[in-house]
């Protein structure tokens, strides 16, 4: 069965440093997002991709993060420079949208992010 | 603003009893989910809810969507051990890129 898949599973950091989390998505999906889980809480949006642009973004995903999608498979997150609130657990999710066709995100299992 | 609240945020039970999750959203909302989530490991989607009245079932878990009241319920039957976990419900923006908005999620625990 397709899946999503994240590098790496555990970053550890140091606050002022740039990181790039990396994730495939499913390869005939459309939308690609980013979420991040800080420990013990709930499940945020950060971004979402659609078309090679982002097309939604949270008031979480200031100017410090970017993505990218470098190729056809990969799709990335960028921190320039982590702080320590940065913390978190980052999912990938995909999904496809085809006309009617009921759709659902795939979640990656997540990079955890350790900022030191 | 979609926003989504869950509760119990906490669930302590035992074997073989049944307990009720109930998540409410704050404006209209195309679909609900329900995703399982066990310690440090990713989301488990569960269930997708389409429209008024849909219930779905998969084993010892019931979820259901009323869209008029903005209530999806997630029913447990006869607990078992293994349902020990963080049961987070969403709810899709309408429109846009279509984002899940998470509830704070219900951490259960079935104790033998």
């Amino acid at each position: 069965e397709p899946e999503v898949t994240q590098t790496p599973s555990h970053q550890v950091t140091q606050m002022g440093q740039e990181v790039i989390l990396r994730c495939v998505p499913i390869s005939n999906h459309l939308y690609f997002y980013w979420y991040r889980q800080i420990l013990g809480q709930k499940v945020e949006f950060l971004v979402s991709f659609y078309n090679n642009e982002i097309s939604e973004k949270s008031e979480i995903f200031d100017d410090q993060f970017s993505v990218e999608r470098p190729d056809g498979s990969n799709f990335t997150l960028k921190i320039r420079s982590t702080k320590l609130e940065d913390s978190a657990m980052y999912f990938c999710a995909s999904s496809v949208t085809q006309g009617a066709l009921i759709y659902e995100q795939y979640f990656g299992p997540g990079t955890r992010l350790t900022v030191t | 603003e979609l926003k989504v609240e869950q509760n119990p945020l906490f669930l302590s039970m035992q074997e073989g009893k049944n307990y009720t999750i109930y998540c409410n959203y704050s404006t209209t909302s195309d679909r609900l989910y329900w995703y399982r989530q066990d310690p440090g490991k990713s989301l488990e989607s569960l269930f997708v809810l389409l429209s008024n009245g849909a219930v779905k079932q998969e084993g010892r878990l019931m979820a259901s969507l009323d869209t008029k009241a903005r209530l999806s319920t997630l029913h447990i039957t006869a607990a078992v051990h293994d349902l020990s976990a963080t049961y987070f419900c969403a709810a899709i923006t309408q429109g846009g890129s279509e984002k899940l908005v998470f509830g704070k999620g219900t951490k259960l625990t079935v104790n033998p």
